[in-house]
């Protein structure tokens, strides 16, 4: 079990450009979620994805913003046009197989990627 | 739609003097109740979970959580508490009745533990 792990650790970009974070999951999880925690705030639910089925989209996330799992192992998520309104910690986590769809276990976190825009 | 409050933002106590970090979760038909922790430069580490049975919980590291469902709340407690434990605590409720556990936190509290 290496972790949930995240790349670039930071990002700085110039607002207008766009950016993408990866995610990698521990292995045998098939749950994957983003969340974004500003400062001040706790993580708010972005979107998830079970497999490689993107099964929920939070209101947060804008028309700019795109998550994809092709191949239900990595994730990335894409914001195109950014703002300094997006400016914050992108966090991936992930959890294990489901058994059923009121099973819940423990999200298991990464490190986060943490989004400037200047 | 759940939501959480975690009344005080932050909490300075001194070594080994008890403390308790207030949860209070929205109401709802079943819930499913998380503290996270986030050590300075860390990721957010799951501390302690109720899913059901015994409503008093506990982590490896001496912390406690009590699920109360008639005041909806999920309050941290440690009898005794070291520097190490300095950090921020997250509580989180997931709504059993929802697909998946998205979970929803609150703003946290910052734990100062001084010597």
């Amino acid at each position: 079990d290496t972790g949930v792990s995240q790349n670039p650790r930071h990002k700085i970009t110039k607002r207008g450009q766009n950016v993408t974070f990866r995610c990698d999951p521990i292995s045998e999880h098939n749950r994957l979620y983003w969340y974004r925690q500003t400062l001040g705030q706790g993580p708010e639910f972005l979107t998830y994805f079970q497999n490689e089925a993107q099964l929920e989209k939070s209101r947060l996330l804008s028309d700019r913003f795109s998550a994809e799992r092709p191949k239900g192992s990595f994730s990335t998520l894409e914001i195109q046009r950014t703002e300094q309104g997006d400016s914050a910690m992108y966090l991936c986590a992930s959890s294990e197989k489901a058994t059923g769809p009121f099973y819940n276990s423990p999200l298991h976190f990464g490190n986060g990627t943490r989004l400037t825009v200047t | 739609a759940q939501s959480v409050t975690q009344l005080d933002s932050q909490v300075p106590v001194f070594e080994e003097a008890p403390v308790e970090l207030r949860c209070n979760y929205s109401s709802s038909v079943s819930v499913y109740l998380f503290w996270y922790v986030q050590y300075p430069n860390q990721g957010l580490q799951l501390l302690l979970k109720y899913l059901s049975g015994s409503t008093l919980v506990e982590s490896i590291n001496g912390f406690e959580a009590e699920f109360n469902k008639s005041q909806t709340s999920f309050h941290l407690r440690k009898p005794s508490v070291h520097i190490s434990d300095t950090a921020e605590y997250f509580c989180a409720v997931s709504d059993r009745v929802e697909y998946g556990n998205k979970l929803v936190f609150g703003a946290g509290t910052i734990l100062r533990v001084k010597s």
